[in-house]
């Protein structure tokens, strides 16, 4: 069965601050991984995903993250945090084997301080 | 373009009720999940379409649920008797093929009273 964990429930981050989320994930075959964010009362956006290729992958509004497979891992980095990136985040693992069908981590809520 | 979209964004309905969420994927996309996200937690898996049929419905928890797609584009979530459990946002979203980047709606919110 796919898991994903997101140790850090809630992480605090000044402004200008380095950000990072860690990600843990069990899937049996080639993972595909991402990343979401979620703002109060809106939907998920794709942030970056992770199907093939570098593991160190590009995303939207200057995030990146790091697919590591000796450590099932796949950690999100934001160098600067801006008050925007106040949100939820969240890692999700998925895969041609399940059909796509994704599996979420618990979430990660971030506070940025001014 | 339009993204996915989902009516209504808001359902209040008293336990026992019978409700529908609607889902617009994007143009063209043929698959298409809904997902369930409990107050606190990340979404949950509850079924897949590609195409008109459903591929993966193990993520339902229970008969009271059923979901359609009849001509491959929108689909309708249907709940019935609904209880006070089942109070959560309701996500759908769609891509371009089964391996595909999956794009979320703005979900339905349901609270059952």
């Amino acid at each position: 069965a796919q898991s994903v964990t997101q140790p850090d429930i809630h992480i605090t981050v000044s402004e200008g601050a380095s950000l990072e989320l860690r990600c843990n994930y069990s899937y049996g075959a080639t993972p595909y991984l991402f990343w979401y964010v979620q703002s109060p009362g809106q939907g998920l956006q794709l942030l970056l995903k992770y199907f093939s290729g570098d593991t160190l992958v590009q995303g939207i509004k200057g995030f990146e993250a790091e697919f590591k497979r000796s450590q099932s891992s796949f950690n999100l980095r934001k160098p600067s945090v801006h008050w925007s990136d106040a949100a939820e985040y969240f890692c999700a693992v998925g895969g041609r084997a399940a059909g796509n069908k994704l599996t979420f981590g618990g979430g990660t809520r971030v506070l940025v301080k001014p | 373009g339009a993204g996915v979209s989902q009516t209504p964004s808001n359902k209040v309905t008293e336990k026992g009720k019978y409700v529908e969420l609607r889902c617009d994927p994007i143009s063209g996309h043929t698959a298409l999940y809904w997902y369930r996200q409990s107050l606190g937690q990340g979404p949950e898996f509850l079924i897949y379409f590609q195409g008109t049929g459903a591929a993966d419905d193990s993520g339902l928890p229970n008969d009271r649920f059923f979901a359609v797609r009849p001509e491959g584009s929108v689909s309708t979530l249907k709940i019935q008797r609904t209880e006070r459990g089942d109070s959560a946002v309701y996500l759908c979203a769609s891509s371009s093929g089964t391996g595909e980047t999956q794009y979320f709606g703005p979900g339905t919110r349901l609270l059952v009273l």
